[in-house]
Order: C-alpha cells, then sequence, then structure tokens
C-alpha cells in the first residue's frame, strides 16, 4: 500500500462546478498536510495547508479527518485557471527526520 | 526575494557521463531535498539533507550523489550509473524537523543525447 494515496483522475469538470479530491495516508502518526498545485512542466506550488479544524481561502476548502486517515480539497466555482495537477503532501516521520511524502497526484481539467 | 535557484534550466547528458545539477537557497533553510519527477507520474525522493555535511540516502538514490559543504547549496550529480535518467529533478527546501511546507525550485529537465 501506498504512504499517500490519490486518484488520478483525470477529473473533466464543467466551468463553475464544484469537485473534490480525496487523499489517504497510512501513517497514523503524520503531523501535517498541504495540497500543491503542479501545472504541466512547471514545478509544484503550495496551494494551502490541511488544519485540524479544516480551513478555507477562498474557493477553497481543506479538510482533515485524522480517525480515517484521509484529507480533502474542495474547489467551488471553479475557473479554466484552476486546471493543474494537485497533490497530497503528509509530512511523516521517517526515523529521526520529517519527509514529506507526496501522492502522485490528481489531474483537474475545467472545461469552457 | 528569496527563494530556490535551480540550474541549468534544460541539461543534456552524453552516454558515460555524469552531470551536476545545481541547487541554492537563501531561505536560510537547513534542510533540502532532490525529488525526480517522470511523466504523468508523482514526486519520488532521491536525497534528502537536514544539516550542513550531512545526508541521507531517499527511496530512489542509485545512480546519484550529492553534497551539502554550504547550507545554501545542495548539488546533485547524476553518474554514469544511472542508466535512465531522463526526467524532472526538482529540488527543494524546508525548516528542518518543522510542520512547515517545502519551497520548490523551478526545476531541471535532463534528456540523454
Amino acid at each position: 500500500r501506498k504512504e499517500v494515496e490519490q486518484d488520478p483522475g483525470p477529473f473533466n469538470v464543467p466551468e463553475g462546478a464544484t469537485v473534490a479530491f480525496n487523499c489517504t495516508y497510512s501513517n497514523s502518526a503524520s503531523q501535517s498536510f498541504f495540497w500543491y498545485r503542479q501545472d504541466c512542466r512547471k514545478e509544484p506550488k503550495l496551494l494551502m495547508s490541511v488544519y485540524s479544524s479544516g480551513n478555507e481561502d477562498g474557493r477553497f476548502t481543506a479538510q482533515l479527518n485524522r480517525a480515517s486517515q484521509y484529507i480533502s480539497l474542495l474547489i467551488r466555482d471553479s475557473k479554466l485557471s484552476d486546471s493543474a495537477t494537485y497533490l497530497c503532501v503528509v509530512n511523516m516521520r521517517t526515523g529521526s527526520a520529517r519527509q514529506l511524502t507526496f501522492g502522485s497526484g490528481t489531474q483537474l481539467t475545467v472545461l469552457p | 526575494d528569496g527563494g530556490i535557484t535551480q540550474s541549468p534550466k534544460y541539461l543534456f547528458r552524453k552516454e558515460g557521463q555524469n552531470v551536476t545539477l545545481s541547487c541554492e537557497q537563501n531561505l536560510n533553510h537547513d534542510a533540502m531535498y532532490w525529488y525526480r519527477q517522470d511523466p504523468g507520474q508523482g514526486l519520488r525522493l532521491i536525497y534528502y539533507s537536514q544539516i550542513v555535511n550531512d545526508f541521507q540516502k531517499g527511496d530512489i538514490a542509485e545512480g546519484y550523489s550529492v553534497s551539502r559543504e554550504k547550507k545554501e547549496s545542495f548539488p546533485l550529480t547524476v553518474t554514469s550509473a544511472q542508466k535512465n535518467p531522463t526526467a524532472f529533478y526538482l529540488c527543494a527546501s524546508k525548516v528542518a524537523n518543522s510542520n512547515q511546507p517545502q519551497h520548490f525550485g523551478d526545476g531541471t529537465r535532463l534528456s540523454i543525447l
């Protein structure tokens, strides 16, 4: 089982739609969680951190369910510019070092 | 502006040649990382360093080497032992032993001639 799993998609949605991505992680001791966005042939960029109480940033809402070990990202009123790959990232403790583990990403295409 | 700089943006390697990818950061981060990304796939960790003069193998270290002589710099050498080096290489840094996210350079695309 992968340490961080995401549905690879692709998700093809019309402009204005609401779309949700889920991500599960295997290590119950995981410390922190993030969503990154990666455009084609570019580096990943931090979209938002995910807090235990859930958090919102404009059209984006992130939630964490520690009991079920999953995080989610909800995008409302999707725009063409939201088309990208969304990476779920979990900060796991590995031995004495903390390192981030990346999911393989979920591809989103917003259609006009 | 603080950030991470990777160079070159594009690199071509001949058979049997070693090449070195540069990564420099001025964010005062102790921890630095090298990832490899293949088309349509996620990031795989090659090497990471939590502090100067120390580094650890990641999941796919074979055929690669690194050094960490300065806090700001974490160069990656792709050796001739790496038989399939064509990929997108990403360098990242973060505050060590913290819950803060990583910041990425804009990557180097390596291809075989």
